[in-house]
C-alpha cells in the first residue's frame, strides 16, 4: 500500500514570512494526484491545492505552491507571506485508486504575530 | 456550497454501548467515507461507500460497520464501544468523476469519548 510521510509534527512562522511543509511518498504507480488539506481549528477539513503526477509545472493557487520532485518522491507546500489565518493542521494526501485518499500524519502550523 | 454533516460534535459514551455517528451530505456525490483522525497517524480510512448498500473496508475496519440506505446518508456503528475507539471521527464525500478529482469534502468532525 502506499505510504505518505510528513516528517515534522509541528512548524512555526513570523507572520509575513514563508514556511515549507515537507512530505515524502512512496508509491510505485506513474500517475496519481498529490493533495494538501488545511484543518483550521475546530473547522472543517478543505482543499488547499493539488498536483497532478503527469505536469511537470508545480501547482500555485495565490500565496501556495508546491514544489513537487517525482524523482525523489517529494512533494512540499510552501505558504508565503503566512497569514494567521493559516494557523491550522495540514496533511498530505496521495490519492488511491478511484477517489481514496492517503494522508501523512500531519504538520501543526503555528503562525507567530 | 457542499455540506457535510455530522450528527453529534462531541459524544461520550460507556465500554460496550452501541455507538452511531451519522453523516448526511447535500450535494448528491456517489462517494462516502469514514476516517479516523489521531495524533500522530493522522487520517485512517475506516470504511467507504460508492453506492447506495455498497460498503467496502478501508484500512482499520475492526470493531467498526456501516450502513448506506440513502445516497445522502452514510452511518458509522460501533457495536461495543471500547475505550480504544477514542478518537475524532470525520466524515468525507466526494463525485465519482469531477473537476477536481480527489477533492473531498469534509464534515466537522464528531469527537467520540469511551469510558
Amino acid at each position: 500500500a502506499q505510504t505518505v510521510t510528513q516528517s515534522q509534527p509541528e512548524m512555526s512562522v513570523q507572520e509575513a514570512e514563508t514556511v515549507t511543509l515537507s512530505c515524502t511518498y512512496d508509491t510505485s504507480e506513474s500517475d496519481y494526484y498529490l493533495f494538501w488539506y488545511k484543518q483550521p481549528p475546530s473547522r472543517q477539513m478543505i482543499l488547499v491545492i493539488r498536483q497532478e503526477a503527469y505536469k511537470q509545472q508545480n501547482a500555485t493557487e495565490n500565496r501556495f505552491s508546491v514544489n513537487f520532485q517525482k524523482a525523489a518522491k517529494s512533494f512540499s507546500l510552501k505558504i508565503s507571506d503566512s497569514q494567521l489565518g493559516d494557523a491550522a493542521m495540514y496533511f498530505c494526501a496521495y490519492r488511491e485508486g478511484a477517489q481514496k485518499l492517503v494522508f501523512g500524519q500531519g504538520t501543526r502550523l503555528t503562525i507567530n504575530p | 456550497d457542499v455540506k457535510v454533516t455530522q450528527s453529534s460534535r462531541y459524544l461520550v459514551k460507556r465500554t460496550g454501548e452501541k455507538v452511531f455517528l451519522e453523516c448526511v451530505q447535500d450535494m448528491d456525490h456517489e462517494n462516502m467515507f469514514w476516517y479516523r483522525q489521531d495524533p500522530g497517524l493522522g487520517l485512517r480510512l475506516i470504511y467507504f461507500s460508492y453506492d447506495v448498500k455498497m460498503k467496502e473496508k478501508g484500512d482499520i475496519p475492526e470493531g467498526y460497520s456501516v450502513s448506506r440506505e440513502k445516497k445522502e446518508r452514510f452511518s458509522l456503528i460501533l457495536e461495543s464501544a471500547s475505550t480504544n475507539q477514542t478518537s475524532m471521527y470525520l466524515c468525507a464525500s466526494t463525485m465519482i468523476t469531477g473537476s477536481v478529482p480527489g477533492e473531498l469534502f469534509f464534515g466537522e468532525g464528531s469527537r467520540l469519548t469511551v469510558l
